[in-house]
């Protein structure tokens, strides 16, 4: 089985300073893990994903994760908060075997708000 | 990269009423799509997969007879809600993914279904 959960709910920073999404997980077998990002009215992006190779992965827009076996996480971050970052953010996992193979399971969702 | 459209965006229909939802893979041929629901306030639900040409599975818990999904070629599926109710009001994303598990999903913008 998979799971995933999201610390925080809401996230607010202001513009030029960090940001930090909180990400843990549960899998039966080696997971993929991704972030997505929901705009307001717009379709999933993905930002970026982790497939077993490096731990560190980089993303779109300067966002990047790190996977950590240890901790069973999977925590996004940018060094610095743009304004157009402000969105929903997913942190999803996909087992590599069992039932949910190839499914995708869904956190329950950050909202990142920006300030000026 | 790949674009997924959803038609419509947003749709109102009377109790009882059946809704067809189109779901469109508009430069690549995806041999599965996948159609979720978003409650407000909640993450994506994964409703049922279906693989062009073969029957949908269903997550459990999903009412097939309610739920019809066709995939009937390579870059559309439909989900019909069948006899509609205010409980099935809700957010619809369908994703599309070109091969096995190991291709990335592509998710459509989202339909807004209301039933008064």
């Amino acid at each position: 089985a998979q799971s995933v959960t999201q610390l925080d709910s809401h996230v607010s920073v202001s513009e030029g300073t960090p940001v930090l999404l909180r990400c843990n997980y549960s899998s039966s077998y080696s997971p993929s893990l991704f972030w997505y990002v929901q705009h307001p009215n717009k379709g999933l992006q993905l930002l970026l994903k982790y497939t077993s190779a490096a731990t560190l992965v980089k993303g779109i827009n300067g966002f990047e994760a790190e996977f950590k076996k240890s901790e069973t996480s999977f925590h996004l971050t940018k060094p610095s908060a743009h304004m157009s970052d402000a969105a929903e953010y997913f942190c999803v996992v996909s087992d590599a075997g069992g039932t949910s193979y190839g499914k995708l399971t869904f956190g329950q969702g950050t909202i990142l708000t920006v300030h000026p | 990269g790949a674009v997924v459209s959803q038609h419509p965006s947003r749709v109102i229909c009377k109790s009882g009423t059946s809704v067809k939802i189109e779901c469109r893979s508009l430069d690549f041929q995806a041999t599965t799509m996948f159609w979720y629901r978003q409650f407000p306030k909640k993450s994506l639900m994964l409703m049922a997969t279906s693989n062009e040409g073969s029957k949908a599975t269903y997550e459990q818990g999903v009412e097939k007879d309610k739920f019809l999904i066709n995939h009937a070629s390579l870059t559309l599926s439909t989900l019909t809600v069948t006899s509609a109710h205010p409980e099935d009001s809700s957010f619809y994303i369908c994703s599309a993914r070109a091969g096995g598990t190991f291709y990335e999903q592509y998710f459509g913008p989202g339909t807004r279904l209301t039933v008064t």
